[in-house]
């Protein structure tokens, strides 16, 4: 099976800031990797699928890099709108498809 | 406007049978896989499994094999997922999502999720 981690679990973090989130597969899963954002008490969100494809209406401060193991979402200014936890999901070995542990990214 | 929704919050105890429903609108739904990911209170998402309403093809997460049971009415589009004996372990939000399939880039994400159902299992 795919495991998926995720670094750092939690980060605090000032409007404005530059954000990385790295996610990293066990094994190559090319560039079958999703990101999607989860605010409290709401559904969770597709930011960027294929591993750096922006999903349409989302904005372009998002941006997703990283082709077989490794990984990275960033934000390139933070808004605070996007405080909220961020997952990665393989989809790889469909339909088998693992998602990451989440990172939290909160007020500093 | 695409969507998927929900059947509404259920409180059951331990034993008792459950099915829980989401239905889509918006879109054909026969053309697309429907998923179903459960978060635990406080915790991460688990794909639990999958369905084709085309052809009710079903494949499950093998955490989820045999404890659950997914199905699919296409005449009224709508997707469920039931228990036959709910533990307190089921206490979570279960979410349906729709699956994305891209050619190029080559891709496969849950592009659509519904507003999930709260299940509290509890005597």
């Amino acid at each position: 099976d795919i495991q998926m981690t995720q670094s750092p679990s939690s980060l605090s973090a000032s409007v404005g800031d530059r954000v990385t989130i790295t996610c990293r597969a066990s094994q190559s899963i090319s560039s079958y990797l999703n990101w999607y954002q989860q605010k409290p008490g709401k559904a969770p969100k597709l930011l960027i699928y294929a591993a750096s494809s922006l999903q349409s209406g989302v904005p372009s401060r998002f941006s997703g890099s990283g082709s077989g193991t490794d990984f990275t979402l960033t934000i390139s200014s933070l808004q605070p709108e996007d405080f909220a936890t961020y997952y990665c999901q393989q989809s790889y070995s469909t339909p088998i498809f693992t998602f990451g542990p989440g990172t939290k990214v909160d007020i500093k | 406007e695409v969507q998927l929704v929900q059947s509404g919050a259920e409180v059951k105890k331990p034993g008792e049978s459950l099915k829980i429903s989401c239905k889509g609108s918006g879109y054909s739904f026969t053309s697309y896989w429907i998923g179903w990911v459960r978060q635990m209170p406080g915790k991460g998402l688990e794909w639990m499994g999958i369905i084709y309403p085309g052809d009710s093809d079903t494949r499950y997460s093998p955490s989820f094999q045999g404890q659950v049971t997914i199905s699919a009415d296409k005449s009224i589009s709508t997707a469920y997922l039931q228990w036959s004996s709910l533990k307190a372990s089921d206490t979570a939000m279960y979410y349906c999502v729709r699956r994305l399939i891209v050619v190029v880039p080559a891709a496969d994400a849950f592009d659509i999720w519904g507003q999930g159902t709260m299940v509290t299992v509890s005597s």
